[in-house]
């Protein structure tokens, strides 16, 4: 069965600390991965994606996310994360030629400033 | 673009009401999914279309659940009766087939007392 594991409910960092967010997945076959970000008061945004090709992803904002197959992970990195990175942060996985994501529980990103 | 519109934006009812919640994709996008954001289960994909027709609708919880789309342009989901546990935002996506990215409604937060 399809799913999606972030162990982090809640991250509390620093102004110019380093992140990473872990997310594994559970899926047969040929995988596409996405992290979704939800500011406060906003609804969800595509941060990044992997579809194939070079396993290290970049996305917008500084974000970055890796996708190591042999560990069924694709975790989020930012080498100096913002006050304005605040939010809610989901990883999510679907299968070649499918569009039916199958999301983590989200991960609260709070950063102090 | 206005990317895609959902009404309403906050829903506050009682338990035993009908509350329909409406959707409006992005002009041009054939597919069409309803998921559902709670702090216990994260975001579910309850039923997604396909040029109207529902392709799968095994994530809607039950019967009390249903949606429809009647036409290219617009999709409701509607929960009848509603019940305390129904309480979450619901998030309308939609794409321009089932190959491509989604692109995320701002949601309807529904409190249900």
């Amino acid at each position: 069965a399809q799913s999606v594991s972030q162990h982090n409910h809640h991250v509390i960092l620093s102004e110019a600390a380093s992140l990473e967010l872990g997310c594994n997945y559970s899926y047969g076959g040929t995988v596409n991965l996405f992290w979704y970000v939800q500011y406060p008061g906003q609804h969800l945004q595509l941060l990044l994606k992997y579809f194939s090709g070079d396993p290290l992803v970049k996305g917008i904002k500084g974000f970055e996310a890796e996708f190591i197959k042999s560990k069924f992970s694709f975790n989020l990195r930012k080498p100096s994360v913002q006050w304005s990175d605040t939010a809610e942060y989901f990883c999510a996985v679907t299968g070649t030629g499918a569009n039916n994501l199958f999301f983590g529980t989200g991960t609260r990103l709070t950063v102090i400033p | 673009d206005a990317g895609v519109i959902q009404s309403p934006r906050h829903e506050v009812t009682e338990m035993g009401q009908e509350v329909t919640l409406r959707c409006k994709p992005i002009s041009g996008h054939n597919s069409l999914f309803w998921y559902r954001q709670t702090m216990m289960r994260g975001l579910e994909l309850l039923i997604y279309f396909n040029n109207n027709v529902p392709i799968d609708d095994s994530g809607m919880p039950e019967d009390r659940f249903s949606a429809k789309m009647p036409n290219a342009s617009f999709s409701t989901l509607k929960i009848q009766p509603s019940e305390p546990r129904d309480s979450a935002v619901y998030f309308c996506a939609s794409s321009l087939d089932l190959d491509s990215l989604l692109v995320f409604g701002p949601g309807t937060r529904l409190t249900v007392l």
